[in-house]
């Protein structure tokens, strides 16, 4: 069965420091993953997507990385600040004839002052 | 102006009433999604579709219907709405190839 896993559920930090939350996923054969950030009363938005051979991608103080022999990607985030607080969501599209497209749960990041 | 619009943005309505989610984009995407979101899960897919004359199920169709009047248009009807489908509906298009999509803000549906 095709699943996309995330955790921590929730996490809370202090302003200014860094914090890294997983995704494991089983979606086969697989396509691409993207991270995307969803502030509280909002629709999502993407941070970043990785295919196959990427290992790491970059947006400002977002780090993604993917391990496609594992199954395991990370979104990292650096001086983290008050406007990080949101949940994002790890999303994974398998390669198939048809439309494909898991959704995790998602991590709910508080960053507090 | 936002480049994926959906009205309304909240809607409380009874249970058996007939209700129509809207969803109106400007990114010249042929491609157009409605999903689902529920508290502690991830986004679920109900309808999609490719291009105008394209219409395919999600992964939990039951229940809903769709209608995609135009390239920019794309709309969700329940027609019977049931209290388990109160959630956050979102409307989202996309291009092909990796296919990130962009999201509208979303509606908020409660069915008493």
């Amino acid at each position: 069965k095709n699943q996309v896993e995330q955790s921590p559920q929730s996490l809370i930090i202090l302003e200014g420091k860094n914090c890294t939350l997983q995704c494991n996923y089983t979606v086969s054969p697989f396509s691409n993953l993207r991270w995307y950030k969803q502030d509280t009363g909002r629709g999502p938005v993407s941070l970043t997507i990785m295919t196959f051979s990427e290992n790491t991608k970059s947006n400002g103080r977002y780090t993604a990385t993917l391990d496609a022999d594992t199954k395991q990607s990370s979104l990292h985030i650096t001086a983290s600040q008050l406007s990080d607080s949101a949940s994002y969501i790890c999303v994974v599209s398998a390669n198939t004839g048809g439309f494909k497209t898991i959704f995790g749960a998602g991590t709910r990041l508080f960053v507090k002052a | 102006d936002a480049d994926v619009t959906q009205t309304p943005r909240n809607r409380i309505t009874k249970t058996g009433k007939r209700i129509m989610l809207e969803c109106s984009q400007t990114k010249g995407h042929d491609r157009m999604y409605w999903y689902r979101q529920d508290p502690g899960l991830g986004l679920r897919l109900i309808y999609y579709s490719f291009d105008v004359k394209d219409i395919n199920k999600g992964e939990i169709s039951d229940g809903y219907s769709v209608s995609r009047q135009a390239q920019a248009k794309f709309s969700l009807s329940l027609e019977s709405a049931i209290p388990n489908q109160t959630a956050l509906y979102f409307c989202a298009t996309g291009r092909g190839g990796t296919d990130t999509q962009y999201f509208g803000p979303g509606t908020r549906l409660t069915v008493l």
